[in-house]
């Protein structure tokens, strides 16, 4: 069964501050998201990446950068928080963009922008 | 737009077998109808998908309209363990990797 580890589980920021929420899966998958999770919108994308050093823009980009490192690693940057970012977000893997392979989700971060 | 509807909310009770509906009347002949199940706290589960035909694993039966507009997840035997909100969504292979969820139906399990 495919890993997806998310760090850290929890994080409480001031408006303002920077936080950086990591995602590694050590599956060789090609493809990595970051979805947020907020009450009546389901999950949302935010960025998204076929491979190291590829970036591309999802459906809630405003104010989120992303960075993959490696084909392990995924990053979500928040460089100045505020608080309409509280929220919980995940990040997901897939093998691939075919339409027959499914994604695999970590456990999520909550986050708290006081 | 949303590509997928499903009911906000459904309840049964432990023993029982549920269906959950989802409606897709747009799809095109590419996508591929997923389902996934999350409960509170944690990511989603990969449950089932499929293309046109019907399918069946350990976990679900999924039966797909013969027009693919619409799928119902069947859940036989539910358990208090199967409460969850279950998302329905479409994935395509035309390069398409933005992959939507909606806010799912949420299904509650009496004892």
């Amino acid at each position: 069964e495919a890993a997806v580890t998310q760090s850290p589980r929890n994080k409480v920021t001031v408006t303002g501050g920077n936080v950086t929420l990591s995602c590694r899966q050590t599956n060789s998958h090609n493809y990595m998201y970051w979805y947020r999770q907020d009450t009546g919108h389901g999950l949302r994308l935010i960025h998204y990446s076929y491979g190291a050093g590829n970036l591309q823009i999802g459906d809630v980009p405003d104010g989120y950068k992303a960075t993959r490192t490696t084909q392990e690693d995924f990053f979500l940057l928040l460089e100045l928080a505020s608080p309409s970012q509280t929220s919980l977000y995940f990040c997901a893997s897939s093998v691939d963009r075919l339409s027959n392979e499914r994604l695999f989700f970590g456990h999520g971060t909550k986050l708290s922008v006081l | 737009d949303a590509k997928t509807t499903q009911p906000d909310s459904m309840e049964s009770t432990e023993g029982e077998t549920v269906h959950l509906p989802c409606s897709h009347a747009t799809i095109s002949g590419n996508e591929y109808i997923y389902w996934y199940r999350q409960v509170p706290l944690q990511g989603p589960e990969y449950v089932t998908h499929g293309l046109q035909q019907n399918t069946t694993n350990s976990m679900a039966f999924l039966a797909i309209a013969s027009d693919r507009k619409s799928s119902t997840l069947i859940l036989p035997h539910v358990s208090l363990r199967d409460a969850a909100v279950y998302h329905c969504i479409l994935r395509d292979n035309y390069g398409n990797e933005k992959i939507t969820f909606g806010a799912g139906t949420k299904l509650t399990i009496k004892p």
